[in-house]
């Protein structure tokens, strides 16, 4: 069973709206939580990475929350732009295990004008 | 700076044959990672290499291998090609291969086997 398990699988927003995205994990101990965002034919880009200790963390309209009480973590995206159109993929790493990372298998976001 | 360049970008194999992917990290990086990725399983982490040593490794059969050279750059070897290792090879460098890295993918090799 994947130990990285994300939600809704794809999504369909219309431009200027705020969506969340969910990532549930059972990798326990983890170092940290990652998200990703990767366009259709290129390789995944770092958004943000956080540690067990942090609860939040952005990058521009990016924000991405920890609660490692019930391993969840979401990634809220303010004000889509029709370039949020991308899967975007969580990813769990465990404490000396250096990049065996645990991926989810994404959720595909589409913003339509 | 140059970003991590794959080559080739694409290629197609038969069935039984052998393939070698090349990938260049970003210039100062000494960690390479390789991951797979196809539609149905995501992205699967197959090795990480430091330092010309490979640190970690997936759950990959051992018909995947790498190597890394003393410049960091690294390539991924498969042998007796299989029609399920279609897919999208990615290869990630980052500075000393710590986990809080921020890792920098290439744009990948997509690999197709007939």
């Amino acid at each position: 069973k994947n130990q990285v398990e994300q939600s809704p699988q794809s999504l369909i927003i219309l431009e200027g709206k705020n969506c969340t995205l969910q990532c549930n994990y059972t990798v326990s101990p983890f170092s940290n939580l990652r998200w990703y965002k990767q366009d259709t034919g290129r390789g995944p880009v770092s958004l943000t990475i956080m540690t067990f200790s942090e609860n939040t963390k952005s990058n521009g309209r990016y924000t991405a929350t920890l609660d490692a009480d019930t391993k969840q973590s979401s990634l809220h995206i303010t004000a889509s732009q029709l370039s949020d159109s991308a899967s975007y993929i969580c990813v769990v790493s465990a404490p000396h295990s250096g990049y065996a990372l645990n991926f989810g298998k994404g959720t595909s976001l589409l913003v339509t004008p | 700076k140059a970003g991590v360049t794959q080559t080739p970008r694409y290629l197609i194999k038969t069935r039984g044959q052998q393939v070698t992917l090349s990938c260049s990290p970003i210039s100062g990086h000494r960690s390479v990672s390789w991951y797979q990725q196809t539609p149905g399983q995501g992205l699967q982490f197959l090795f990480e290499y430091f330092s010309e040593t490979q640190r970690n490794k997936g759950n990959f059969p051992g018909r995947f291998s790498g190597r890394q050279f003393s410049n960091s750059r690294s390539e991924m070897n498969v042998s007796t090609l299989e029609l399920g290792d279609s897919a999208l090879y990615l290869c990630a460098s980052s500075l000393s291969g710590q986990p809080a890295d921020t890792q920098y993918f290439g744009p990948g090799t997509r690999l197709t086997v007939l």
